[in-house]
């Protein structure tokens, strides 16, 4: 089975930087997501990683240490529109995607 | 990115009614679609993983004689709530990987479908 935590809530301030770790036991690895989800609306595409090391992407970056079974999403200057939830996916080895519960971050002015 | 659009976007149905959800990606194929479900506060759980001309393959737990899926074409996937019950007011949630590859291999998500049954 899979095994994705993440913490439930962040609050942070706008301007801050914000740090989301995933941690993952699962069946085999094809790559980790980083998803962003706005109350009622549908996921939406924020970072890939399936080598060691970090990816950046503008004011997003997203980490992965496969052997420690570790990732993070760093966000920084945050800005209030960056108030959601950030959801930790990972890929099984029959390519199934499995979510973690999310990160609800609120950015407070 | 791909775009995959979802229909109907909102649905209120009596309880022991059927509704039909539709998925289509709409400028790319796409030999499998996954179906998720969302309750509130939660995170996505994966129902079934449709397959372009064959069955579907569904998660333990869940009940496929329930939750009907079809996936008729390279471009479409439908999943039918039969005989839904309040339980299963729920955001439902399709998406799909580019069969071709011309992507990281990411899920391309629909906009979901918040089922209320009454």
């Amino acid at each position: 089975g899979q095994n994705i935590d993440q913490p439930t809530e962040m609050t942070a301030t706008e301007g801050a930087i914000v740090q989301i770790n995933c941690t993952y036991q699962t069946s085999g690895f094809n790559g980790l997501f980083w998803y962003q989800q706005h109350a009622g609306e549908a996921p939406t595409f924020l970072s890939y990683n399936v080598l060691d090391g970090l990816e950046e992407k503008g004011r997003f970056s997203s980490f992965l240490s496969r052997s420690k079974g570790y990732s993070y999403l760093l966000l920084k200057e945050l800005q209030m529109k960056d108030s959601a939830s950030y959801l930790c996916a990972v890929y099984s080895h029959d390519y199934k995607l499995s979510f973690g519960a999310g990160t609800t971050v609120t950015v407070r002015a | 990115g791909a775009v995959v659009s979802q229909h109907p976007s909102r649905v209120i149905c009596k309880s022991g009614t059927s509704v039909k959800i539709e998925c289509r990606s709409l400028d790319f194929q796409a030999t499998t679609m996954f179906w998720y479900r969302q309750f509130p506060k939660q995170s996505l759980m994966l129902m079934a993983t449709s397959n372009e001309g064959s069955k579907a393959t569904y998660e333990q737990g869940v009940e496929k004689d329930k939750f009907l899926i079809n996936h008729a074409s390279l471009t479409l996937s439908t999943l039918t709530v039969t005989s839904a019950h309040p339980e299963d007011s729920s955001f439902y949630i399709c998406s799909a990987r580019d069969s071709e590859g011309h992507s990281t291999g990411e899920l391309f998500f629909g906009e979901g479908s918040r089922l209320t049954v009454l």
